[in-house]
């Protein structure tokens, strides 16, 4: 299973908003209605910020969303503040249980 | 208030065993499906296993590189979560993650990550 395609970077200027692209295939992205999405600051355990492609946990601000287009899943940070700086993982169901993550997208805060 | 630690992470010669236990408290254990999540230095995340609750047959998954090799376990008396490791490999060096599970593929709570190291 390989892992899906997420840009290596993006960067917003606070107040902006930034979309953070997460690619995959029809047998994870596409397949299932499963994608995820985690924060990490550095030397920190990771945060899920959206599950189920577009829920948000309680406590996650409503700045967050997630969407999905056939295989490419998205998260859309409006509102950008400092805080948000961090490196941002996209996740995938696969089919019989197992789960693919991206490679992670550094979000720099201009 | 959720509480997952991690523990039993070190150095390890390659081919050597170890393994990794995940107390979990503030929550119904017994429940929750859990997972193992690894992160090599200077990496992305790695999902490797997962298991479900005994209620629906505790049943368990891996992913490829670890197939074979690694053992998810619980202790649902203890609220504790293992992962077996052996055969090791430098490849394997890395901070492992206990997560549960939300829903049916996502990882709600995080403990903070033990360090396993194999070199020789």
């Amino acid at each position: 299973q390989s892992a899906l395609t997420q840009p290596r970077s993006v960067s917003g200027s606070p107040g902006q908003s930034v979309t953070i692209s997460c690619t995959g295939t029809s047998s994870d992205v596409g397949g299932y209605d499963y994608v995820s999405w985690y924060q990490q600051h550095p030397g920190k355990a990771p945060k899920l910020m959206i599950y189920d492609v577009n829920k948000r946990p309680s406590g996650v601000p409503d700045r967050f969303s997630g969407s999905k287009s056939g295989n490419t899943a998205s998260l859309t940070i409006s509102g950008l503040q400092a805080e948000d700086e961090a490196d941002y993982y996209c996740c995938s169901y696969a089919g019989s249980y197992i789960w693919v993550f991206g490679g992670g997208t550094k979000l720099t805060v201009l | 208030e959720v509480q997952m630690v991690e523990s039993g992470g070190g150095l390890v010669k390659p081919g050597g065993s170890l393994r990794l236990s995940c107390a979990a408290s503030g929550f119904t254990f017994s429940n929750a499906w859990m997972n193992w999540v690894r992160q090599a230095p200077g990496k992305g995340l790695e999902w490797i296993s997962h298991i479900k609750s005994k209620s629906v047959g505790g049943t368990t998954d891996y992913a490829a590189p670890v197939k074979g090799r690694f053992t998810i376990s619980r202790d649902d008396s203890k609220n504790t979560l293992y992962l077996q490791m052996s055969s090791l490999k430098s490849e394997d060096t890395a901070v492992y993650y206990c997560t549960t599970t939300l829903g049916i593929a996502a990882a709600g709570f995080w403990g903070q990550g033990t360090l396993v190291t194999v070199s020789s």
